[in-house]
């Protein structure tokens, strides 16, 4: 079974700075995907960026990238220029083996102060 | 917005009793999964369709039933209500069963009372 583990519970980040989300995971799959989803106050889920196992390059999507270690089993988010409409709830999450469901940590509160 | 609509919004029940949530996955999204998060259990996977057929199952109890229509929507059945069900359902779409990406409808908040 695969496990999630993000180990920050709350973080918080000033506007325009840098904040880093931990993540890590465990897994015997060979063949995953990992994604980080934002839930702000309102509830929805969106995804933020997926990672392929396969793929050596790190996912960036705008001001978010992913730092991939794969032998290390860790995917952490890297926000730049952090605005206050980042703040929200952060999952990190797992998908492989038969039927891709996701597996979800237990999320990092960030709040973003102005 | 996902394009994944959930219906409704938010259900009041009391225990013992059965209700019915209802979504509608993207357009031309095969795959329907149901997700439950509790304050207690966080996120949790409940059941896999794709194209009306069961793919997975994950920890839904056996008083929770769903299924997925030839139009594709789903329905997630939930009977002998208890207060622990009280929590956010979540349904989720993607184009087939594999990781393409998952999109998420607002949810539907769960109260029993």
């Amino acid at each position: 079974a695969q496990t999630v583990t993000q180990s920050q519970p709350e973080m918080s980040v000033q506007e325009a700075e840098t904040v880093t989300l931990s993540c890590t995971y465990d897994t015997s799959e060979s063949d995953y995907y990992l994604f980080w989803y934002k839930q702000p106050p309102s509830r929805q889920m969106i995804l933020v960026i997926r990672q392929e196992a396969y793929k050596q390059q790190n996912a960036t999507e705008n001001r978010f990238s992913v730092n991939f270690q794969k032998a290390a089993k860790s995917f952490s988010l890297k926000i730049s220029d952090s605005q206050l409409g980042d703040a929200a709830m952060y999952f990190c999450a797992f998908a492989g083996g038969s039927n891709y469901k996701l597996t979800f940590g237990k999320g990092t509160l960030l709040t973003v102060n102005p | 917005d996902s394009g994944v609509t959930q219906t409704p919004k938010h259900l009041i029940t009391a225990t013992g009793q059965r209700v019915t949530l209802r979504c509608s996955p993207r357009s031309g999204d095969l795959s329907v999964y149901w997700y439950q998060q509790s304050l207690d259990q966080g996120l949790q996977f409940l059941i896999q369709y794709y194209n009306g057929e069961e793919r997975a199952k994950g920890n839904i109890l056996e008083r929770f039933s769903a299924q997925q229509f030839p139009d594709l929507h789903s329905e997630l059945n939930l009977s002998s209500l208890e207060l622990g069900d009280s929590a956010l359902y979540f349904c989720a779409s993607s184009y087939s069963g594999r990781a393409n990406e998952q999109y998420f409808g607002p949810g539907t908040r769960l109260t029993v009372t």
